[in-house]
């Protein structure tokens, strides 16, 4: 199974910082890498596919990049709404794996 | 709008079998894979499996943790998915959501998993 380490765990950041998170796959995932924002109690959300692409409808600050075993998730310009929890998830071989987390928080 | 909706969680004890539904509006819901997650309380993300399209075969996949007892199928006159949880154990509690996906001829198995359903949850306990 190809392992997703992402990192850091959990972050405290302010309205209006950036912050960025990463992943380590364990074996080549090629392209194929989403990053999803879960609020508590609420089903996980698209934001970003093949790695860099910007599902329609996100908003801009949230970008991603990276092929292969490493991929970074950025978010510019920090607005309220987006403290949650972020997944990135490799659909590149079976089993489907996440990461297991980044936590994001006021601070 | 596109949307799915999982439906039939409860309480179940071990060793005991459970149908999860999900049914989706807004598409035509034989051109599209279905995949099944999962979310142990508070826990992470975790794949349980996925069926593909009829024109890919309508086949199926697992993870490992829950291959042989489980089963998905679909009834595309209806537009529903059916997560069928056989000898179920406590480790199996979580919510259960359904997300939309394509069949992929280059992975052969499935990319874009959008929107998700809200969640039905399962609680396995005696």
């Amino acid at each position: 199974d190809i392992q997703m380490t992402q990192s850091p765990s959990s972050l405290s950041a302010s309205v209006g910082d950036s912050v960025t998170i990463t992943c380590q796959a364990s074996q080549d995932s090629s392209k194929y890498l989403n990053w999803y924002q879960q609020k508590p109690g609420k089903a996980p959300k698209l934001l970003i596919f093949d790695a860099s692409n910007l599902k329609s409808g996100v908003p801009s600050r949230f970008s991603g990049s990276g092929s292969g075993t490493h991929f970074t998730f950025t978010i510019n310009s920090l607005q309220p709404e987006d403290f949650a929890t972020y997944y990135c998830q490799q659909y590149y071989i079976l089993p489907y794996t996440f990461g297991q987390g980044t936590k994001l928080e006021i601070k | 709008e596109v949307r799915l909706v999982e439906s039939g969680g409860g309480f179940v004890q071990p060793g005991r079998s459970l149908r999860l539904s999900c049914t989706a509006s807004g598409i035509t819901f034989g051109d599209y894979a279905i995949t099944w997650f999962r979310q142990a309380p508070g826990k992470g993300l975790e794949w349980v499996g996925f069926i593909r399209s009829k024109a890919y075969g309508g086949t199926t996949e697992f993870a490992a943790s829950v291959k042989g007892r489980f089963t998905i199928s679909r009834d595309d006159s209806k537009s529903i998915a059916y997560l069928q949880m056989s000898s179920l154990k406590t480790e199996d509690t979580a919510v259960y959501f359904c997300t939309r996906g394509y069949d992929s001829s280059v992975t052969l198995g499935v990319y874009w998993f959008d929107p998700w359903g809200p969640g039905t949850l399962v609680t396995v306990s005696s």
